[in-house]
Order: C-alpha cells, then structure tokens, then sequence
C-alpha cells in the first residue's frame, strides 16, 4: 500500500548517458513534484506538475526533462549525465496546487528517493 | 527563491536533554510547514503553522511561528533516540526548504 512510490532506489551510470526515475502515486492526488537534495542535504524543488501541466520549473537544465503520461505518474529523465548529477532525487505529491498564496497549505508526501551517482 | 535559513546546521545531544532548532527568512510567509527526514526516507510533514505567533504542540515537539511571519522555531522537550533525523523547515507554497538541522539524540 505504498503511497509514492520510485525506482530505481540506487542508480550508479557513467558520465555522459541518458537514464530515467520513474515516479507513481497512489493517493490521488492531482500535484507532483521533482527535488533534488544534494550532497549538503539541501532540498531544492525542481519540476511540479498538476493534472499532468506544467507549473514549476525551478532553473534546471533542459537536459532534465520530465514526463507525465497521467496525473499518477511524474518521471524524470536526464540526458548527457554530468558528475554535478549526483544527488538523491525525491519525487512528491500533494492534494492541491499551492504557490505560496495566502491561506494555501498543503502536506506534500515524499517517496523514498533515488540516489544517483554519475562516475 | 526565498532563502530560509536553518539554525544550528547540526545538533548531537544526550537522551534527555532539551533543544531548539530555528528558521529565519527575510521573507514573510503565509505559512510554514517542518518535517523530518530519517536516513534513506522522503520527509515526513510533522507541523504546518499558519498564524503569526502560532504555538502548536505535538507531543514533546512544540513549534512556533513568529509574529512577523518570517521565522519559526522548533523545540524538543526530553529528546529520545527516535527524534533522530534531518529536520526542515518549508516556506512559501512549501516548494522551498530550509538548509536543514540534523539532529542526533546520543542514548
């Protein structure tokens, strides 16, 4: 009864491929979202999607792009891997749309990450 | 992006003892959420804090939101080994996190 779920858990590939993290969940809910928590355990919002449209993304390189095929699904996939790559990647989801706008809070429920490293 | 900063970076304290841990920002917010981390898990949301002086226990865990709205605190009476983890603060639609404390309660 996992509710966001991820794979792969660990990912080790070479500098310079392509690779894909898939992303589901089972809750629901109509927003998804990409972060990237770095060696420093800094976590930094990078893509979020409601009812499968575009509405957060945060600065990152075009060689991220992400897919979503429905409103359960957020994949991340990442072209020309670079060493800077490396991180833990979390993927979430949330009841509702929020941007920060007075009165609105949501709870985000977190996946249990996937830890990539780029040799 | 809005910077909240997280105060102390790390934290190692005995079974027992009490501690705080704050977020500050420049920045009002109209809430602000903590959640905790334990090692190979996603974050947890424990508290989110909407009015400005807001006190919300849970708990050993009080949390309060400053009456500007720009800054918060986190404060564990008693700590236990299970409080162990990377504790955050989230600001602004909760998109943004803090630099994070991690906390290790030594038994």
């Amino acid at each position: 009864d996992t509710a966001v779920s991820q794979t792969p858990k660990y990912l080790v590939t070479q500098m310079g491929n392509d690779k894909s993290i898939k992303c589901e969940q089972n809750l629901g809910h109509d927003t998804m979202y990409w972060y990237k928590q770095d060696s420093k355990k800094f976590l930094k919002i990078m893509f979020s999607y409601n009812n499968k449209e575009l509405i957060i993304n945060e600065t990152v390189p075009n060689r991220f792009s992400p897919k979503s095929p429905d409103k359960a699904h957020l994949n991340l996939h990442i072209n020309s891997l670079e060493l800077g790559d490396s991180a833990v990647y979390f993927c979430a989801s949330s009841p509702m749309e929020g941007r920060g706008l007075a009165g609105t809070y949501n709870e985000q429920f977190f996946g249990p990450g996937t830890r990539l490293t780029v040799l | 992006t809005q910077l909240l900063e997280q105060s102390p970076q790390f934290l190692s304290i005995q079974e027992g003892e009490n501690l705080t841990v704050y977020c500050n920002s420049s920045s009002v917010f109209s809430s602000l959420q903590w959640y905790r981390q334990e090692p190979g898990e996603g974050p947890v949301l424990l508290v989110t804090v909407v009015t400005g002086g807001e006190v919300k226990k849970l708990k050993r865990l009080t949390f309060q939101f400053g009456d500007a709205r720009k800054d918060s605190s986190l404060h564990i009476t008693a700590a236990q080994t299970g409080d162990t983890g990377l504790y955050l603060c989230a600001g602004a639609g909760q998109f943004y996190f803090g630099t994070g404390t991690s906390l290790t309660v030594i038994p």
